[in-house]
């Protein structure tokens, strides 16, 4: 199975709600990534999950906090979003954190933030 | 951070023809990578090319690393409908273990 999983697929929320983001993979890969990505714009990184432990956030507003709560599923919990930040959210996994290898991309969940 | 840049933004091309685009980089990289991604879906992996390599083929496409220039070609030869799409160089940093996207070239095959 080299499939990662997301869901759900799209979700549109109001700036009070509180949603998460779901994905998934069962290749045993130990790293695993949140990426957000804009309309035209390159994936930028958000989170890195080692070993189910995060590794880097890079300065994401609180407003995002990721879970691993196991070696195959990664989690992100949106509260109180703000209209910018409606985007496709990637995850992604690899085979190790150690180096970079090919990373496996989920199909996204579109958000939109009313 | 962005840490390659990737020309052109845009390439229109008709079916069967070959399809060039270029990625620059600015640090020292282990490897680079390029990705497709078709419209709003997640991206797809196409090759890996370590610092120590020159060239590498897969099936149409053929990617060629100059580290002296830190730049990087993606040839996809004899080009089909189904190539539309965007294509992401990305580079791992030296000491790092994240990948680091380019802007990317939206690429459009005519039938």
């Amino acid at each position: 199975d080299t499939e990662v999983t997301q869901t759900p697929k799209h979700l549109v929320m109001g700036m009070t709600n509180k949603k998460s983001l779901k994905c998934e993979q069962h290749m045993g890969h130990r790293a695993m990534y949140w990426y957000k990505q804009k309309a035209k714009k390159p994936p930028e990184l958000m989170f890195v999950y080692s070993y189910e432990k995060l590794s880097i956030n890079e300065s994401v507003p609180s407003r995002f906090s990721p879970e691993c709560p196991n070696s195959s599923l990664l989690n992100l919990h949106l509260h109180a979003l703000q209209p910018e930040d409606s985007a496709l959210y990637l995850c992604a996994s690899s085979q190790t954190p150690d180096r970079v290898y090919e990373q496996f991309f989920g199909p996204g969940t579109r958000l939109t933030v009313l | 951070s962005q840490q390659g840049e990737e020309d052109p933004q845009a390439l229109s091309i008709q079916e069967g023809e070959n399809a060039t685009m270029n990625c620059s980089y600015k640090t020292s990289i282990n490897n680079l990578q390029w990705y497709r991604q078709n419209s709003g879906r997640g991206l797809v992996h196409l090759i890996l090319i370590r610092s120590n390599e020159r060239e590498k083929h897969s099936g149409r496409l053929r990617v060629t690393l100059d580290t002296s220039k830190k730049s990087s070609s993606l040839l996809i030869t004899a080009s089909r409908a189904a190539d539309t799409a965007s294509y992401f160089c990305a580079t791992d940093e030296e000491y790092g273990n994240k990948l680091v996207f380019g802007a990317g070239t939206i690429l459009r095959v005519k039938s």
